[in-house]
């Protein structure tokens, strides 16, 4: 079955740094792949998200490529700040259901 | 729009017992799915239904079932419960395409003594 692989599980970075965040999937069917930010005691919300027929997409800070052929995709967060610190979990779809990453956590020190 | 709803957030079972959870999806979407996440594993899919049908389902023992009412809301089901059933049991709801983005709940926390 799918398995996505995320890196790194910690990463720890000063305010005005950017962050990256790499997953590979092994499912040469996904299409569809979403990232989650999950706050402590909150549910997942989705951040960003791109599907097999881009290679990028950006959102103000936050942007994630794709790479169909080598089966990765990562998140880039620029000018992080306080506010980004939480857990990232990427994902890739398997038909209607969404495969996680084991999630990142980010900490973002002032 | 309402964002996704769970009942009850926190539940105690002890072992053996079973227990159902709820979730109404937000008002349009036809599709839940349920997750179970545990620090040790994540998040991992349970199953996925549509209309009233499971659609999908995860790598999970038969104790665990779930169901859909023709109004959208979803419920799931653990019998038997074990110490290792103890984890944040959330659902997200979707429209209809495969690839439509998924919305969570805030989630049922089940503590099983």
């Amino acid at each position: 079955g799918e398995n996505v692989e995320q890196h790194p599980s910690t990463l720890s970075v000063q305010e005005g740094d950017s962050a990256v965040i790499k997953c590979t999937y092994s499912d040469s069917a996904s299409n569809y792949f979403p990232w989650y930010k999950q706050e402590l005691g909150k549910r997942p919300q989705l951040i960003i998200d791109i599907r097999s027929n881009v290679g990028e997409k950006k959102d103000q800070r936050i942007a994630v490529t794709l790479n169909k052929t080598a089966k990765h995709f990562s998140l880039h967060i620029t000018e992080t700040q306080p506010e980004d610190s939480a857990v990232y979990f990427c994902a890739a779809s398997r038909g209607t259901a969404l495969i996680f990453g084991k999630g990142t956590t980010l900490s973002v020190s002032s | 729009k309402a964002g996704v709803t769970q009942t009850p957030r926190y539940l105690i079972k002890t072992r053996g017992q079973q227990v159902t959870l709820s979730c109404s999806p937000i008002s349009g979407h036809r599709s839940v799915s349920w997750y179970q996440q545990t620090p040790g594993q994540g998040l991992q899919f349970l199953f996925e239904y549509f209309s009233e049908t499971q659609r999908n389902k995860g790598n999970f023992p038969g104790r665990f079932s779930g169901r859909q009412f023709s109004n959208s809301r979803s419920e799931m089901n653990v019998s038997t419960l074990e110490l290792g059933d103890s984890a944040l049991y959330l659902c997200a709801s979707s429209g209809t395409s495969l690839a439509d983005t998924q919305y969570f709940g805030p989630g049922t926390r089940l503590t099983v003594l």
